[in-house]
């Protein structure tokens, strides 16, 4: 089964540095998506980012872009410019292209962004 | 354009008893996907539904069902309820299947 594990509960960044989020996978796929979603306090989970397997090209959104290692089942978030509002619970998400009705989450890093 | 909306944003039962949950799905969406947030945790897959069928199924029991609606709307329902059955209830919809899910707000259910 597939698992995704964020092995960091709590990062902290200055305002307007950058931070970088981990995440890891395990799967025997070949094709599949992942994602990044925030949750601030008020609960709703927010896309971030997402990114194909099958594409070697990182994604990126405006100061928010991943390291994609697929040999290393790594999938990174680097947040540039941290920004006061960026301070939420991040998840990592993981979802087969074959099976795709079964989105797999991380247990979330929760992220302080200090003025 | 409306996105993902939930009821009710907070409800408190005693176990024992039953409790539904709904779900509008963002306009044009025909998938319906929902998850159980515990405190402190990532999300779990419950069940999704696709065109009014229930497409897939998470490691939850069968007091957990749902329905969708022809508007694509759905509903999940829980049948005696236990205290660990505390907790976020995330509804997400898609285009499709296989497309990004959009998360509504959430409904927090406490069982007393």
């Amino acid at each position: 089964a597939q698992t995704v594990t964020q092995s960091q509960p709590e990062m902290s960044v200055q305002e307007a540095e950058t931070v970088t989020l981990s995440c890891t996978y395990d799967t025997s796929e070949s094709d599949y998506y992942l994602f990044w979603y925030k949750q601030p306090p008020s609960r709703q989970m927010i896309l971030v980012i997402r990114q194909e397997a099958y594409k070697q090209q990182n994604a990126t959104e405006n100061r928010f872009s991943v390291n994609f290692q697929k040999a290393a089942k790594s999938f990174s978030l680097k947040i540039s410019d941290s920004q006061l509002g960026d301070a939420a619970m991040y998840f990592c998400a993981y979802r087969s292209a074959d099976n795709n009705n079964d989105m797999r989450f991380g247990a979330g890093t929760r992220l302080t962004v200090k003025p | 354009e409306t996105g993902v909306t939930q009821s009710p944003t907070h409800l408190i039962k005693t176990r024992g008893q039953q409790v539904t949950l709904r779900c509008s799905s963002q306009s044009g969406h025909n998938t319906v996907s929902w998850y159980q947030q515990a405190l402190g945790q990532g999300p779990q897959f419950i069940f999704q539904y696709y065109r009014e069928e229930e497409n897939g199924r998470g490691n939850f029991p069968p007091r957990f069902s749902g329905l969708q609606f022809p508007n694509y709307s759905s509903e999940l329902n829980v049948n005696a309820l236990e205290l660990d059955d505390s907790a976020l209830y995330l509804c997400a919809s898609s285009l499709g299947r296989s497309d990004t899910q959009y998360f509504g707000p959430g409904t927090r259910l406490t069982v007393l």
